[in-house]
């Protein structure tokens, strides 16, 4: 089976950094998801990794160690609007499968 | 990015009735098409992965019988919700990868289901 850990709840301060992390345990690795998803709402991709190190696009930064089974989502400049849930999604085995992890609440405070 | 497309975006029935939930992939061709459930304030779990032309593939815990889809084509795929509970009240969403070398899954805007 899989196992993915995400914080429940952060709290950040506009204009501010926040890094959300996820760990996972799966057999047959074969790519990290981050999505958005405001309440209410489909979820939005953010950023895919499969090989190590960071990826960057724009405010939003992902980063993926899979001999550690870690990955963080880096915000920059928060800003209100990013008040979201963030969720971490690891792909493995065959037919493409992609499990959740439970996502982590962002709220940015003023 | 590619853009995927749920229909109905909500629907109210009554115990007992079927409901259909579209989903159609609008400028690319998707051989595999996921279904999620979500309740209130929890993650996405995977229901079943839709492979064009052949049968779907459930999780475990998700009745075959109860939640029937069809991926009759390369752009659709439907999730039917047989003899609908309350207890089957719940946000339903499809994705659907592009296969273009990192095989993104884009998702639909989500169906909501209440059953009275």
């Amino acid at each position: 089976g899989q196992n993915i850990d995400q914080p429940t709840e952060m709290t950040a301060t506009e204009g501010a950094i926040v890094q959300i992390n996820c760990t996972y345990q799966t057999s047959g690795f074969n790519g990290l998801f981050w999505y958005q998803q405001h309440a209410g709402e489909a979820p939005t991709f953010l950023s895919y990794n499969v090989l190590d190190g960071l990826e960057e696009k724009g405010r939003f930064s992902s980063f993926l160690s899979r001999s550690k089974g870690y990955s963080y989502l880096l915000l920059k400049e928060l800003q209100m609007k990013d008040s979201a849930s963030y969720l971490c999604a690891v792909r493995s085995g065959g037919y493409q499968k992609v499990t959740f992890g439970t996502g982590t609440k962002l709220q940015v405070i003023p | 990015g590619a853009v995927v497309s749920q229909h109905p975006s909500r629907v109210i029935c009554k115990s007992g009735t079927s409901v259909k939930i579209e989903c159609r992939s609008l400028d690319f061709q998707a051989t595999t098409m996921f279904w999620y459930r979500q309740f209130p304030k929890q993650s996405l779990m995977l229901m079943a992965t839709s492979n064009e032309g052949s049968k779907a593939t459930y999780e475990q815990g998700v009745e075959k019988d109860k939640f029937l889809i069809n991926h009759a084509s390369l752009t659709l795929s439907t999730l039917t919700v047989t003899s609908a509970h309350p207890e089957d009240s719940s946000f339903y969403i499809c994705s659907a990868s592009e296969l273009k070398g990192r095989e993104t899954q884009y998702f639909g805007p989500g169906t909501r289901l209440l059953v009275l």
